[in-house]
């Protein structure tokens, strides 16, 4: 089944640094999300890139998906503190209902 | 409009008894997915359900799980004779659309 998989799997950066997550996946998207998810709670939808477009922007985000390499990266740009969380990439399929898949997640800590 | 919810938030349960979570979607939302949380693991997919039908239950064990979602009143996942390798968080998440979803803060069952 289709796959999104986040690299890397840990990043330690400094607050005020940017900090940039990537996700690959195996075959056709409609669309792609990146979620995050602090420690013990839900997942927070943060944005939705879809197959036709190659670049999205919210607020301090940045995604980019380049559809034939088959990748996606978030770029958190000036990190803070409560940036630190677990990041993850949810991929569907092409045709069919939409069921997204996850990957096992970038954990990000930006130390203060 | 209130978020996704989900009780109990905790649930323990010895093995051999019965586990039921449920999940109150956004208003307005007729989609609702479920989805299970190891540790350190992203989350894996268990069923997509729209009001009273079950739309793909390709994620779900074939036995003990069944998951309902009724005309009126939450969406419960049921879990009979729960074992231990059942310990995770269950997630569920809603979604006007299909497309992007809302998760809960999920409940976390431990199973002695």
């Amino acid at each position: 089944s289709q796959q999104g998989e986040e690299d890397p799997q840990a990043l330690s950066i400094q607050e005020g640094e940017n900090a940039t997550m990537n996700c690959s996946y195996k075959t056709s998207i409609n669309n792609l999300q990146w979620y995050r998810q602090n420690s013990g709670r839900g997942l927070v939808h943060l944005i939705l890139i879809r197959s036709n477009e190659r670049e999205k922007h919210s607020g301090r985000l940045r995604v980019t998906l380049d559809t034939s390499k088959k990748s996606s990266s978030l770029l958190i740009t000036a990190s803070r503190a409560a940036d630190t969380a677990s990041y993850f990439c949810a991929t569907d399929t092409s045709g069919g209902s939409y069921i997204p898949t996850f990957g096992r997640g970038t954990s990000l800590i930006v130390h203060p | 409009n209130a978020g996704v919810m989900q009780n109990p938030r905790h649930l323990v349960r010895r093995r051999g008894q019965e586990a039921r979570l449920r999940c109150s979607p956004m208003k307005g939302h007729s989609h609702v997915y479920w989805y299970r949380q190891l540790p350190e693991e992203g989350l894996k997919f268990m069923v997509y359900l729209q009001k009273e039908n079950i739309i793909d239950e390709s994620g779900m064990p074939k036995e003990r799980f069944s998951a309902e979602f009724p005309k009126e009143g939450p969406s419960i996942l049921r879990i009979q004779q729960v074992v231990r390798g059942d310990s995770a968080a269950y997630f569920c998440a809603s979604s006007p659309d299909g497309d992007t979803q809302y998760f809960g803060p999920g409940t976390r069952l431990t199973v002695l």
